[in-house]
């Protein structure tokens, strides 16, 4: 079964820092990988999506890349701002779309 | 283009209730999922529907079932409800094929009492 981890569970910095958000899967047999934010109590807004073939993605101040053989994505949030804080997720899709379980961001004022 | 809508937003039921929650996907999507968000079991993979089939199945009892419709939409049913129901019910819609981005609703807050 796809388990799919994020590290850190929680992350505080100040404004303006660039930071780098780390997600791992265990099951490289997969279609995409998708990030996501989350604001407390909404649902999921759609930020970044990596085919299996492509190596990264980038949009705006943030640049996600994909390493399918080790199993790891990571998200690149460039010059962070304070709504910028929410908890952020990554997804990979299978056959069915396994979650991680979340980086918290903070940025500080 | 529209979002994906749910409804309703909110509902408390008490225990042994049952319960159905309506999604309607993005115009031109025919792939709807549904998920379950807790603070204990993070987000789970509930079912997907396509042309309403049910495509895929995660881990959930048989007292979670759903449907989709001839237009796409797509609702959820879960009867005698438990308090480990409680949570955030999402939904998602995408074009056909594996390779199309995810796009999710509001979704619904349930309390069970």
């Amino acid at each position: 079964k796809q388990e799919v981890t994020q590290i850190p569970a929680a992350l505080s910095v100040p404004e303006g820092e660039n930071l780098v958000l780390n997600c791992s899967f265990t099951d490289s047999a997969i279609y995409n990988l998708q990030w996501f934010r989350q604001d407390p109590g909404k649902g999921l807004t759609s930020l970044l999506l990596i085919q299996s073939s492509q190596r990264e993605q980038t949009s705006g101040r943030l640049n996600a890349s994909l390493d399918k053989s080790s199993g790891r994505s990571t998200l690149y949030i460039a010059a962070s701002q304070p709504g910028d804080s929410a908890t952020y997720l990554c997804a990979v899709w299978g056959n069915q779309f396994y979650f991680g379980t979340g980086t918290s961001l903070t940025v500080i004022p | 283009k529209a979002g994906v809508t749910q409804t309703p937003r909110y509902l408390i039921k008490t225990r042994g209730q049952q319960v159905t929650l309506s999604c309607s996907p993005i115009s031109g999507h025919r792939s709807v999922s549904w998920y379950q968000q807790t603070p204990g079991q993070g987000l789970q993979f509930l079912f997907e529907y396509f042309s309403e089939t049910q495509r895929n199945k995660g881990n959930f009892p048989g007292r979670f079932s759903g449907r989709q419709f001839s237009n796409s939409r797509s609702e959820m049913n879960v009867s005698t409800l438990e308090l480990g129901d409680s949570a955030l019910y999402l939904c998602a819609s995408k074009a056909a094929g594996a390779r199309y981005e995810q796009y999710f609703g509001p979704g619904t807050r349930l309390t069970v009492t």
